[in-house]
């Protein structure tokens, strides 16, 4: 019930695609969903995240698409660049007061977006 | 640069031995979290400390130990080793201990069990 279940392993885009991640969960209890971007050699960065009460987020080519009912949400990247070349997780995690700040992390995307 | 600093970036060492992982949280920043990267298993949380007391526990194993010190800088024991515990260990850290605050990742340290 603690996992994150994250599609596709891989993905290749043409640049100015949309790259579209997707991941589900089971944990009703899960309350905040962000979205971390890993470059190679480097730690998971955040790039944006969203809470259950609201069905999506936006900043700049970046989208967090949420569904509740649904138990699941996904990252929609428009224009994608070569830049955006990385490896991609959702997480998830509960309330605080009992799980601290713990992420419950996907398994990844590897996104490679050709020229 | 996320402004976590972690040492050593690479580790080799021999099973059954014991090394520490060494933290240093961004400035001001009272929460440090530590995470293990594998291939097989991905990302997974081990352990939170915030100011200086454990407040979150994932599936850390009994030979792995943790503390956050004073100055908030944190270490991560690993005792025992194992082949299995090679993998890129992270240390991320935020402002405060709840888990909407933006954890700040640093850029791990590659441990090699031989």
């Amino acid at each position: 019930q603690q996992q994150v279940k994250q599609s596709p392993q891989s993905l290749i885009v043409q640049k100015g695609g949309i790259s579209i991640i997707n991941c589900a969960y089971e944990n009703t209890a899960f309350d905040y969903f962000p979205w971390y971007q890993q470059f190679p050699g480097k730690g998971p960065a955040l790039l944006i995240a969203i809470r259950p009460d609201v069905s999506e987020k936006k900043e700049g080519r970046f989208t967090i698409s949420f569904n509740k009912s649904a138990k699941q949400f996904s990252l929609h990247i428009m224009d994608s660049q070569p830049g955006d070349s990385a490896t991609y997780f959702c997480a998830a995690s509960s309330p605080s007061y009992n799980q601290g700040g713990k992420l419950i992390f996907g398994q990844g995307t590897e996104l490679s977006v050709k020229p | 640069d996320s402004g976590v600093t972690q040492t050593p970036k690479h580790l080799i060492t021999a099973t059954g031995q014991r090394v520490t992982l060494r933290c240093s949280p961004r400035s001001g920043d009272l929460s440090v979290y530590w995470y293990q990267q594998s291939l097989d298993q991905g990302l997974q949380f081990l352990i939170q400390y915030y100011n200086g007391e454990e407040r979150a526990k994932g599936n850390i194993l009994e030979r792995f130990s943790a503390q956050q010190f004073p100055d908030l800088h944190s270490e991560l024991n690993l005792s025992s080793l194992e082949l299995g515990d090679s993998a890129l260990y992270f240390c991320a850290s935020s402002a405060d201990w709840t888990e909407q605050e933006t954890q700040y990742f640093g850029p791990g340290t590659r441990l090699l069990v031989l």
